[in-house]
């Protein structure tokens, strides 16, 4: 399964939204879908799991949704720590049990 | 606290076997639910899954790297060992291990990389 994250980059500024897209190449359950923060120099980190559950300590203005073959990832208002890389997770099915990361969109700073 | 940390060597030569050690604390991989993960960066690139063991010994290894990699646990199941053969310059990266939750305690579903390691960087260079 192959997922394609889009924009690339989002330059946006403190206090914007930000909405990341991820869509893969087959329909992936709900449960299967994942998204990771990435700093520089830093190891990721899960943000949300099962395509909306926030994992633990992740703050409110995260939120995740979608279905299918396309999931959103939405943060509502952009803080400071929040200009990252971000990847969506395809956890692998039973039919498909092999784990793929996407390509990450970039969030800046304008 | 959980806690995972990778070792092993920082520079290895083309043909060589790499071998990276994993070694957590505060979760058990004998827990149902519980595997440990390696995925590997590039620099300046996107993360690629390798491989995985569950509780129940299930391993899943990356269908392209799936001839050149092998995973296992020790007797004390206290560390994970990735081996990977025929190391190239490709294959520099950073390496990190994660703990793989296919699900929690309650029996929810989670099906993500809950923990990460702080990674290790490998250099493959003559």
């Amino acid at each position: 399964i192959v997922l394609t994250q889009s924009p690339g980059t989002l330059s946006l500024s403190p206090g914007e939204r930000a909405t990341l897209s991820c869509r893969t190449s087959q329909t992936v359950g709900n449960n299967y879908l994942a998204w990771y923060q990435q700093k520089p120099g830093q190891a990721p980190r899960l943000l949300i799991y099962g395509t909306s559950t926030r994992a633990t300590g992740i703050p409110d203005r995260f939120s995740g949704s979608g279905s299918g073959t396309d999931f959103t990832l939405t943060i509502t208002r952009l803080e400071p720590e929040d200009f990252a890389l971000y990847y969506c997770q395809q956890y692998g099915t039973s039919s498909s049990p092999h784990s793929t990361f996407g390509p990450g969109t970039r969030v800046n700073i304008k | 606290q959980m806690t995972l940390k990778e070792s092993g060597p920082t520079l290895v030569k083309p043909t060589q076997t790499l071998t990276l050690t994993c070694s957590f604390s505060g979760f058990s991989i004998s827990t149902p639910g519980v595997g440990v993960a390696w995925v590997r960066q590039p620099p300046g690139k996107a993360l690629e899954w390798l491989t995985l063991i569950y509780w129940d010994d299930e391993i899943r290894h990356s269908s392209s790297l799936k001839n050149r990699l092998q995973i296992s646990t020790d007797t004390s199941k206290n560390h994970v060992v990735l081996t990977m053969t025929n190391m190239d310059p490709v294959d520099t990266a950073t390496y990190y291990c994660a703990r793989a939750l296919l699900y929690d305690s309650r029996g929810s579903y989670v099906r993500a990389f809950d923990i990460w390691g702080q990674g290790t960087v490998v250099t493959v260079s003559p």
